[in-house]
């Protein structure tokens, strides 16, 4: 089974500077990995995603994320948020364990970026 | 192009009335569908999802069921509602994605009040 730990509930940090928002998983075969972000009252989109090649993944609104294998990874960053940016994020995985590929959510990260 | 259309935006509804929540999706056939409820601080739920009309998989016991009349229309519904039902409902759908893995899309959510 897989499971994903978004080991921040919250996250505050002043505007222009770096962000670091973590995400650890578990799970016992190869496995797909996504950041959705989610602006107050609305549904969840899709930042980036890790499907396969290139550890390193960019996103929309200038976020990248690493895949981690060895510490089972993913965490998200930017080097410099802006007050839009203020929302919740989650990690979610996905493998074929469960004979589909459903995404497991994490509990989600509240940035909230201070001017 | 694809969209999902969910409604209503926000529900006010008194303990033991009944609920009735739909979920459309244009532009696609026979896709994944998906409900999920978002409680406060606790990530986000699968509570159905079905891959065909009158398909439906539960992942959770509760007070909730779900239909799939149509290809692309989705129900949520519950006889008599309780406290507990309170949340953030939302409403997705998928499709494969080339590279592996599902693409997930969501609707705008609706906001569940149980008085």
């Amino acid at each position: 089974a897989q499971s994903v730990t978004q080991l921040d509930s919250q996250v505050p940090v002043f505007e222009e500077a770096p962000v670091e928002l973590r995400c650890n998983y578990s799970s016992s075969v190869s496995v797909y990995l996504f950041w959705y972000v989610q602006y107050p009252n609305q549904g969840l989109q899709l930042l980036l995603k890790y499907l396969s090649g290139s550890t390193l993944v960019k996103g929309i609104n200038g976020f990248e994320a690493e895949f981690n294998k060895s510490q089972t990874s993913f965490h998200l960053r930017k080097p410099s948020v802006h007050i839009s940016d203020t929302a919740e994020y989650f990690c979610a995985v996905s493998d074929s364990s469960g004979g589909s590929y459903i995404p497991t959510f994490g509990r989600g990260t509240s940035l909230i970026v201070h001017p | 192009s694809q969209t999902i259309h969910q409604w209503p935006a926000t529900l006010v509804q008194p303990v033991g009335s009944p609920l009735s929540l739909e979920c459309t999706v244009e532009g696609t056939s026979n896709p994944n569908l998906y409900w999920y409820r978002q409680a406060a601080g606790r990530g986000l739920q699968l509570l159905f999802y079905s891959v065909g009309i009158g398909q439906i998989s539960s992942e959770v016991p509760q007070n909730l069921s779900a239909s799939r009349p149509q290809d692309r229309q989705f129900i949520l519904s519950s006889k008599k509602l309780l406290l507990s039902d309170s949340g953030f409902y939302l409403c997705a759908w998928s499709t494969p994605d080339s590279q592996g893995g599902e693409k997930l899309f969501f609707g705008s959510g609706t906001q569940l009040s149980v008085l």
